[in-house]
C-alpha cells in the first residue's frame, strides 16, 4: 500500500521560502505524476503543481512565479519550495499521487505550516 | 484558473438522495472526462471517491455515483448514512495541464 508523508518545518517567517518533502513508501516514486495540493483553515482545496519522475513540471498560475518542485528518485522523495511567503500561505499542505485517471488517488496526512514573525 | 463552482452547503435524511453540482467551463470540466470528486472528514486528508466523471475506486460503495452534462459535473449519494456527512470538492483537469478544485460542499445528513 502506497503511503505519503509530509515533512518540514511548521512554522516559516514572512518573505522567506517554504520547503516541505513528500516520502514515499510502499512503492515506487518512478512513473508517476506528484502533487502538492494545500488547504487554508476552514476554505477549500488549491492546487499547487505536480511533477513528473522526470522532472518535468506543471505549475498553478496563480502560484506559478514562487513555486518550485523537484524530484528524487533516489530517495522516493518530492519537494516543495515556495518563496516569498506571506500570512495567506499559512494552509495544511498535502502531497497527493496522481493516478492515470487524473485523480489524486494516495495523499498524505497533511502539515500544517504557519507563516508568522 | 477560476476555482469550480460548487454550493456551500446540503442536506438529507438518512435513507434519502442528494447530488451536488460543480459548475466549470469548456476548458476543464466541460472539455475532459477527468473530473473527481473527494470526500473530506474534519481533520483528515480528502479521500478519492469519483474518478473520471463516474468510477468508484475499489472500496467505494456504489451509494456514490457521478455524471456529467456539458461544463456541469455531479455527484449523487442515495441511501444517506450518517458516515456520509463530510465536505466533498469536485476537481477537474484543465487545458493548461493543471487542476481545479470547487470550493468545497459541506454534506449535513439530518
Amino acid at each position: 500500500q502506497v503511503q505519503l508523508q509530509e515533512s518540514g518545518p511548521g512554522l516559516v517567517k514572512p518573505s522567506e521560502t517554504l520547503s516541505l518533502t513528500c516520502t514515499v513508501s510502499g512503492g515506487s516514486i518512478s512513473s508517476y505524476y506528484w502533487s502538492w495540493i494545500r488547504q487554508p483553515a476552514g476554505k477549500g482545496l488549491e492546487w499547487i503543481g505536480r511533477i513528473y519522475t522526470s522532472g518535468s513540471t506543471n505549475y498553478n498560475p496563480s502560484l506559478k512565479s514562487r513555486v518550485t518542485m523537484s524530484v528524487d528518485t533516489s530517495k522516493n522523495q518530492f519537494s516543495l519550495k515556495l518563496s516569498s511567503v506571506t500570512a495567506a500561505d499559512t494552509a495544511v499542505y498535502y502531497c497527493a499521487r496522481v493516478g492515470g485517471n487524473y485523480g489524486f488517488g494516495y495523499w498524505g496526512q497533511g502539515t500544517l505550516v504557519t507563516v508568522s514573525s | 484558473q477560476s476555482a469550480l463552482t460548487q454550493p456551500a452547503s446540503v442536506s438529507g435524511s438518512p435513507g434519502q438522495s442528494i447530488t451536488i453540482s460543480c459548475t466549470g467551463t469548456s476548458s476543464d470540466v466541460g472539455g475532459y472526462n477527468y473530473v473527481s470528486w473527494y470526500q473530506q472528514h474534519p481533520g483528515k486528508a480528502p479521500k478519492l471517491m469519483i474518478y473520471e466523471v463516474s468510477n468508484r475506486p475499489s472500496g467505494v460503495p456504489d451509494r456514490f455515483s457521478g455524471s456529467k452534462s456539458g461544463n456541469t459535473a455531479s455527484l449523487t449519494i442515495s441511501g444517506l448514512q450518517a458516515e456520509d456527512e463530510a465536505d466533498y470538492y469536485c476537481s477537474s483537469y484543465t487545458s493548461s495541464s493543471t487542476w481545479v478544485f470547487g470550493g468545497g460542499t459541506k454534506l449535513t445528513v439530518l
